[in-house]
């Protein structure tokens, strides 16, 4: 049981480049999110699926897309990097949106120069 | 507009004695709090939550106030162990929406 699960851990990208960030996890969530934590500041949350195939925004969705076509991966997309999208991102997971609690992945640190 | 504050970026204290972390929020639709302990390289792990229904809950060393009228949010870890040294963020959600604290570092000396 691996829980929740990011790849990769660590990369550096150029301005302009893309990526793809991905998470995994082996509970049968049905919800899935991604946030972003930057110095001095709280986890910030990107964007967040309710199940299979649905997406939404959160807090700070822009310069980021997501897609939810399995039910235990979560993918997190930069179309054109920029250097204020430096930060750690972590994924999470959890069986609905309200009380329980939310299980987070290792984090992936992304650096764009 | 950072509607959790942890207005203590560090905390340090001796193991044994008693740590006292602090949150205040502003959002008084706020209904469930949480706070999530994270160690270096590693995603945050749930500790304790609270509704907004209750003013205490307690599990085992750790127990969480809610002084709802003040708006504010206090973790208490008895007695503290060198284990606890982490970070700790408070979160609080209303709906769909859960916001962060920007964390609290605690050191716990030996």
């Amino acid at each position: 049981n691996a829980g929740v699960t990011q790849t990769p851990k660590f990369r550096v990208l150029k301005t302009g480049q893309s990526m793809t960030l991905l998470c995994a996890q082996d509970m049968n969530h049905e919800y899935m999110y991604w946030y972003r934590q930057d110095p001095g500041m709280g986890l910030r949350l990107i964007h967040y699926s309710v199940g299979e195939g649905t997406t939404a925004k959160g807090e700070v969705p822009d310069g980021y897309n997501v897609s939810r076509l399995k039910k235990q991966n979560f993918l997190l997309g930069l179309e054109s990097a920029a250097p204020s999208q430096t930060s750690v991102y972590f994924c999470a997971s959890s069986w609905t949106r309200t009380k329980d609690e939310q299980f987070f992945g290792p984090g992936t640190r992304l650096t764009v120069l | 507009d950072q509607q959790v504050k942890q207005n203590s970026p560090s905390l340090s204290v001796q193991e044994g004695r008693i740590s006292i972390l602090n949150c205040d929020y502003t959002n008084s639709m706020f209904d469930y709090f949480l706070w999530y302990k994270k160690y270096p390289a590693e995603g945050p792990t749930f500790l304790i939550s609270i509704s907004s229904i209750k003013d205490k809950n307690e599990d085992g060393r750790f127990t969480v106030f809610l002084n709802k009228s003040a708006k504010h949010l206090s973790l208490h870890i008895v007695p503290s162990q060198p284990g606890d040294s982490a970070v700790y963020f408070c979160a609080a959600r209303v709906s769909s929406d859960m916001r962060f604290g920007a964390g609290t570092r605690l050191t716990v000396k030996p």
